[in-house]
Parts: C-alpha cells; structure tokens; sequence
C-alpha cells in the first residue's frame, strides 16, 4: 500500500521566516496530495491540495510543489506568523477511490 | 450548515463494555472514514465506505466494527473495547462531487481503564 513520510517532524521557525514541510510517497499511481491543518485540540482542516497534472499550486501565503518523478511533494508557508502553529499532515490518494494514506505530521512552531 | 457531527465527545469507559461512537453527515457524501490519531502515529484509517452497506477495512481494523446502513451515517463499534484503544478518533466524509476534500467530525477521545 502506499506509504508516506513527512520530514522534519518538528519545526521551529521565527516570525516572518519560511517554513518548508517536505513528504515523500512510495505508490506512483497516486494522483492526488492534499495537506491538512491541525490546530491544538481542534479537528484537521484542508489548506490546500494538488494534483499530478500541475507542478505547483499557490493560494495567499501557502503553496504546495510537486515533483512525480521524484515522488515527494512540498508544503511551503512564507512569512511565517503565530497562527501557523499547528501540526501539519501530507496525504496521498490511495487507488484513485478518495482514500487517503497520512503522514505522521509535522508541528511547526512560529516563535513571536 | 455542513457539518460531520459525532458522539460522545469525550468518553472514559472500562474494559470489555461495548460502545458505540456515532457519526453523522449532512452532505449528502458518499465515502465515509474512521481514523484513529496517537502521538507519534499520525492519522491512521480504521475503516472505510463508499456508499451505502459498502464498507472495508483501513489500516488498523482489528477490535473494530462499522456499518453503513444510512448514507448520513457511519457508526464505530468497539464490541470489547481495551486499553490499547484508547485514543482521538476522528470521523470523515468526502466526495468526489466536492473535489474529494474530506471534512472531519470534531473528534472523540476515548479512554479504556
């Protein structure tokens, strides 16, 4: 089945730095990567997705990288501020059915 | 206003008595999830639907059970509930008529002494 790994698994960055997330996914068959938000104590919340037909996707301050030859997709959030906060998950679609496989997170912390 | 909604919220029960977690939608969506997250583990899928009585197993389905009778909702059972179960459960549903996004219920903590 597909596995995905996310690195680092904890990041510190300061205020109005950029933080990087980088994920790796084993199935090439995959086509869908979405990357969920999760704030302390409150349920996961999309942030922002792509597909394999585009290699990058920006929406504000955030933005996802896909490389399929590589199989490793990235989540970039410039000028980092205290509600980026939170535990970060990559996913990959599983099958082409709308299963996911998760990544075991990232908590990024913004130091005012 | 579209929402996943599940029951209990919080939960301390004792070994071997069974439960039920409910899950319910109102987006008329047709896969549904049940994930588990512990620290360290991420999300990780216990069981799945795709659309009325059709449902199969996640990663981690041992100990578990689901049922899809009604489109809107998608129950976890824990007939002999054990320590080991204790965890954040969260419920999902999605559809590829909403770009697949999936929305998660608010979770329910369970704890098993």
């Amino acid at each position: 089945g597909e596995n995905v790994e996310q690195h680092p698994s904890t990041l510190s960055v300061q205020e109005g730095d950029s933080a990087v997330i980088k994920c790796t996914y084993s199935d090439s068959a995959s086509n869908y990567f979405p990357w969920y938000k999760q704030e302390l104590g409150k349920r996961p919340q999309l942030i922002i997705d792509i597909r394999s037909n585009v290699g990058e996707k920006k929406d504000q301050r955030i933005a996802v990288t896909l490389n399929k030859t590589a199989k490793h997709f990235s989540l970039h959030i410039t000028e980092t501020q205290p509600e980026d906060s939170a535990v970060y998950f990559c996913a990959a679609e599983l099958y082409g059915n709308n299963r996911l496989a998760f990544g075991k997170g990232n908590q990024v912390v913004v130091i005012p | 206003e579209a929402q996943v909604t599940q029951n209990p919220r919080y939960l301390i029960t004792v070994t071997g008595k069974k439960l039920t977690v409910t899950c319910s939608q109102n987006m008329n969506h047709e896969y549904m999830s049940w994930y588990r997250q512990d620290p360290g583990l991420g999300l990780r899928q216990i069981y799945y639907s795709m659309n009325v009585e059709v449902t199969d197993k996640g990663d981690v389905p041992e100990g578990y059970k689901v049922s899809r009778k009604e489109k809107r909702n998608f129950p976890l059972i824990l007939e002999s509930p054990s320590p080991n179960q204790t965890s954040l459960y969260f419920c999902a549903s999605s559809s590829p008529d909403a770009r697949n996004e999936q929305f998660f219920g608010p979770g329910t903590r369970l704890t098993v002494l």
